[in-house]
């Protein structure tokens, strides 16, 4: 069973990047069964999809913040990372790292989240 | 492509039947899935592909439906059921995922 696990700065200033890494356990990320990637959850619940990518370097980002995102793995330590650059208070969010498998189009494996602020 | 859930809460008894509808702004493919949320964790996946139960997923959950109108079905409502549902889509020929806004479930 594949578990993970978000760690980052929880405050973090505006126009500042926002840095995150999931550290996974259970299974390889370097398996090709696997794409990780990050999903956040707005103040007041809403869901959105951030991105993912996969084993050969392939990524997928949600078009409204793809100028902004960059999602990387670390295959030697089982991790993977989030940048989102130039932030603001409407970055503020609950950010899950997520786990997919091959051709499903749904999240198998989440995180527990984590929590970031962009204050001054 | 915008998702749609109805109701916003539903009320009902333990015991009972829970009908949660996702209404999709254009049809979209199979890939449609349900997650439960509770206070303080993650979204947990139950339904992948309108009616594929993942793993560990109890056979009173279930999923239905095609083109822009999805339902997850819930018999016998147990105790741990009452949460946040959410549906969420993968658009037909992009990696591009929604969610829609979450029908919170509670107990009556």
């Amino acid at each position: 069973q594949m578990q993970l696990h978000e760690s980052g700065a929880g405050l973090v200033g505006p126009s500042q990047t926002l840095s995150l890494t999931c550290t996974v356990s259970g299974d390889s990320i370097s398996s090709s069964a696997y794409y990780w990637g990050w999903i956040r959850q707005l103040p007041g619940r809403g869901l959105e999809w951030i991105g993912y990518a996969y084993r050969t370097g392939d990524t997928f980002y949600n078009p409204s913040l793809r100028s902004r995102v960059s999602i990387s793995g670390d295959t030697s330590k089982n991790q993977f990372s989030l940048r989102l650059s130039s932030v603001t208070a409407a970055d503020t969010a609950v950010y899950y790292c997520a786990v997919k498998r091959g051709v499903m189009a749904a999240f198998d494996y989440w995180g527990p989240g984590t929590l970031v602020t962009v204050s001054s | 492509i915008v998702l749609t859930q109805s109701p916003a809460t539903l009320s009902l008894s333990p015991g009972e039947r829970a009908t949660l509808s996702c209404r999709a702004s254009q049809s979209i493919s199979n890939f449609l899935a349900w997650y439960q949320q509770k206070p303080g964790q993650a979204p947990r996946l139950l339904i992948y592909e309108i009616s594929n139960r993942a793993a560990g997923v109890p056979d009173r959950f279930g999923g239905s439906g095609s083109g822009t109108d999805f339902t997850l079905t819930i018999d016998s409502l147990e105790p741990e059921d009452f949460a946040v549902y959410y549906c969420q889509q993968r658009e037909r020929w992009s990696p591009k995922y929604t969610f829609g806004q979450g029908t919170k479930l509670e107990i009556k």
